[in-house]
């Protein structure tokens, strides 16, 4: 499969918790972003990384990189209801990768109230 | 500004006819991208259009085709539709122009079932 890889499939939590996703990915990459997706609806950007950068944060989003393992984290604290939803990491190979993301599989996010 | 929009949202085909779905990026937005979302397979890119030209096809078929006009609408086309082509559509825009993409605005996608 050419896609990423990325786990936990599910994780289930309490609101207030904090949530950590990780993603693997598997070619040399320019820039690696994290979407999330609310049921069957069209996915939303939530942060990019490129392949200089080690960490980035954008509210309660936490996300880190490591090119030497090829893998990446997303951490959501603080975790609330409206959190619930698939997250999906996408790496932009590098080179002339025109609108190819390569899609990790998901983790599926449930914040219990 | 109004986001991406994609129609029909939901549509029902047979074995063996074409479905045409429509994508309207993001003003000024001149990138378009189209992704494939099954259960099965996950997300997988189709094509990449900029200015009226395929820059970068994903590994589909050759019944998988797509155009954009000059107003950077653009439209994908399956023809002889089979089972497996079941699946939501996703129509994406950017308005980085260079290959090393950035964030991607999406649609809500038009959900395709075959029958």
């Amino acid at each position: 499969s050419q896609q990423g890889e990325e786990d936990p499939q599910a994780l289930s939590i309490q609101e207030g918790e904090n949530a950590t996703m990780n993603c693997s990915y598997k070619t040399s990459i320019n820039n690696l972003q994290w979407y999330r997706q609310n049921s069957g609806r069209g996915l939303v950007h939530l942060i990019l990384i490129r392949s200089n950068e080690r960490e980035k944060h954008s509210g309660r989003l936490r996300v880190t990189l490591d090119t030497s393992k090829k893998s990446s984290s997303l951490l959501i604290t603080a975790s609330r209801a409206a959190d619930t939803a698939s997250y999906f990491c996408a790496s932009l190979a590098g080179g002339t990768s025109y609108g190819k993301l390569t899609f990790g599989q998901g983790t599926i996010l449930t914040v219990h109230p | 500004k109004a986001g991406v929009t994609q129609t029909p949202r939901y549509l029902i085909k047979t074995r063996g006819q074409q479905v045409t779905l429509s994508c309207s990026p993001i003003s000024g937005h001149r990138s378009v991208s189209w992704y494939q979302q099954t259960p099965g397979q996950g997300l997988q890119f189709l094509f990449e259009y900029f200015s009226e030209t395929q820059r970068n096809k994903g590994n589909f078929p050759g019944r998988f085709s797509g155009r954009q006009f000059s107003n950077s609408r653009s439209e994908m086309n399956v023809s002889t539709l089979e089972l497996g082509d079941s699946a939501l559509y996703l129509c994406a825009s950017s308005f980085i122009r260079g290959p090393n993409t950035g964030e991607l605005f999406f649609g809500e996608g038009s959900r395709l079932t075959v029958l």
